[in-house]
């Protein structure tokens, strides 16, 4: 079946750094690619996605790029800061025109002040 | 934006009984609905599918018996676990997405149920 792939599971960076959190899928027909931010305890927060006819996405700090021939897509996050620190989620859509998601399995990211 | 509630944010029940979770859009009307399961320190996993007035789609290994999805209005959404067991214990949440010009695919999240089945 389709799933996602998500490296690393645990990130710890200085502040002011730059951080890269890096997912595969296996479905090709996937077309939109959401990332979500989960602080502890709370819902998932979508703060950035990219759709397959795009191959870099950028707002503020984030940036997320696209491989589709590779099937990798990517989160950028630079000059990272403490309020930073979450878990973080990629997400692929199951085959085109869909809202199903498969959701990678999340790196929980530290901002060192 | 978008604003989907979820009630309640917490419950505490006994082994045997069964829990009632709600779903709801607020400002917008939701075709379909996903409820996902959240173990400690791991990824959401989709449950099932439930669009409004027809049956839910269950993924694979999901109980359809026991955890009872109803749609009924287009920002209504329930989840029923019944004859709840400890390993039932989990963080419940929902999303919805409906008619969106601006993003077609993206969806929001409820704020979560975490039930401790004792």
């Amino acid at each position: 079946g389709e799933n996602v792939e998500q490296h690393p599971s645990t990130l710890s960076v200085q502040e002011g750094d730059s951080a890269v959190i890096k997912c595969t899928y296996s479905d090709s027909a996937s077309n939109y690619f959401p990332w979500y931010k989960q602080e502890l305890g709370k819902r998932p927060q979508l703060i950035i996605d990219i759709r397959s006819n795009v191959g870099e996405k950028k707002d503020q700090r984030i940036a997320v790029t696209l491989n589709k021939t590779a099937k990798h897509f990517s989160l950028h996050i630079t000059e990272t800061q403490p309020e930073d620190s979450a878990v973080y989620f990629c997400a692929a859509s199951i085959g085109p025109g869909t809202y199903k998601y498969i959701f990678g399995t999340g790196t929980r990211l530290k901002v060192l002040a | 934006g978008a604003v989907v509630s979820q009630h309640p944010s917490w419950v505490i029940c006994k082994s045997g009984t069964s829990v009632k979770i709600e779903c709801r859009s607020l400002d917008f009307q939701a075709t379909t609905m996903f409820w996902y399961r959240q173990f400690p320190k791991q990824s959401l996993m989709l449950m099932a599918t439930s669009n409004e007035g027809s049956k839910a789609t269950y993924e694979q290994g999901v109980e359809k018996d026991k955890f009872l999805i109803n749609h009924a209005s287009l920002t209504l959404s329930t989840l029923t676990v019944t004859s709840a067991h400890p390993e039932d214990s989990s963080f419940y949440i929902c999303s919805a997405s409906g008619p969106d010009s601006d993003s077609n695919y993206g969806y929001t999240f409820g704020s979560g149920t975490r039930l401790t089945v004792v």
